[in-house]
């Protein structure tokens, strides 16, 4: 049964650092893996999708990376701003499936 | 339309009664989710609808939860003789084909409230 885990649970950081959210699986056959934020009382935007085949993607101040045979990804942030602040989730998609297995989530708070 | 469109946003209800929760997905995605995110747990999946396939129900808790989906675009989920447990956001999530073949995009939830 595939587990995803997200650490750390809740990070804060000043404005202006680069920072690190991890997201790690259990078993490391993935479809693809998507990247989330959610604001509180929101639904979810996606991020970043990554497919199998993939290593990384970037958008903007954001760059996702995937090692599918380590079963990781790493969700990078450059510069941090206090817009920054959410909870980000991580979800993996299995190959034999459809359906999304989320982490629980990392809460990120930055500090102006 | 531009986005998933889920309504209402809040509902609150009376133990026992019945609830429908609305979802409109993005135009032309074939594929639509149901989620549920109770306080402080993770996103539980609840069914999943692709094109005129049979839907995938088996993340539906309890008989009291069923759903549709009419036309292959609005789907409706009910809960009926909702109970105090009930009470979450329900989130909905469409994905199409395309470059990003699997990505899901959500709408921004239905808070419900059983007192």
């Amino acid at each position: 049964k595939q587990e995803v885990t997200q650490i750390p649970a809740a990070l804060s950081v000043p404005e202006g650092e680069n920072l690190v959210l991890n997201c790690s699986f259990t078993d490391s056959a993935i479809y693809n893996l998507q990247w989330f934020r959610q604001d509180p009382g929101k639904g979810l935007t996606s991020l970043l999708l990554i497919q199998s085949s993939q290593r990384e993607q970037t958008s903007g101040r954001l760059n996702a990376s995937l090692d599918k045979s380590s079963g990781r990804s790493t969700l990078y942030i450059a510069a941090s701003q206090p817009g920054d602040s959410a909870t980000y989730l991580c979800a993996v998609r299995m190959d034999s499936s459809y359906k999304l297995i989320f982490g629980s989530g990392t809460r990120l708070l930055v500090r102006p | 339309g531009a986005g998933v469109s889920q309504s209402p946003s809040n509902k609150v209800t009376e133990k026992g009664k019945d609830v429908e929760l609305r979802c409109d997905p993005i135009s032309g995605h074939t594929a639509l989710y149901w989620y549920r995110q109770s306080l402080g747990q993770g996103l539980e999946f609840l069914i999943y609808f692709q094109g005129n396939s049979a839907p995938d129900k088996s993340g539906l808790p309890s008989d009291r939860f069923s759903a549709e989906r009419t036309g292959g675009s609005v789907s409706t989920l009910t809960i009926q003789r909702t109970q105090q447990e009930d009470s979450a956001v329900y989130l909905c999530a469409s994905s199409g084909t395309g470059l990003n073949t699997g990505e899901l995009f959500f709408g921004e939830g239905s808070r419900l409230t059983v007192l």
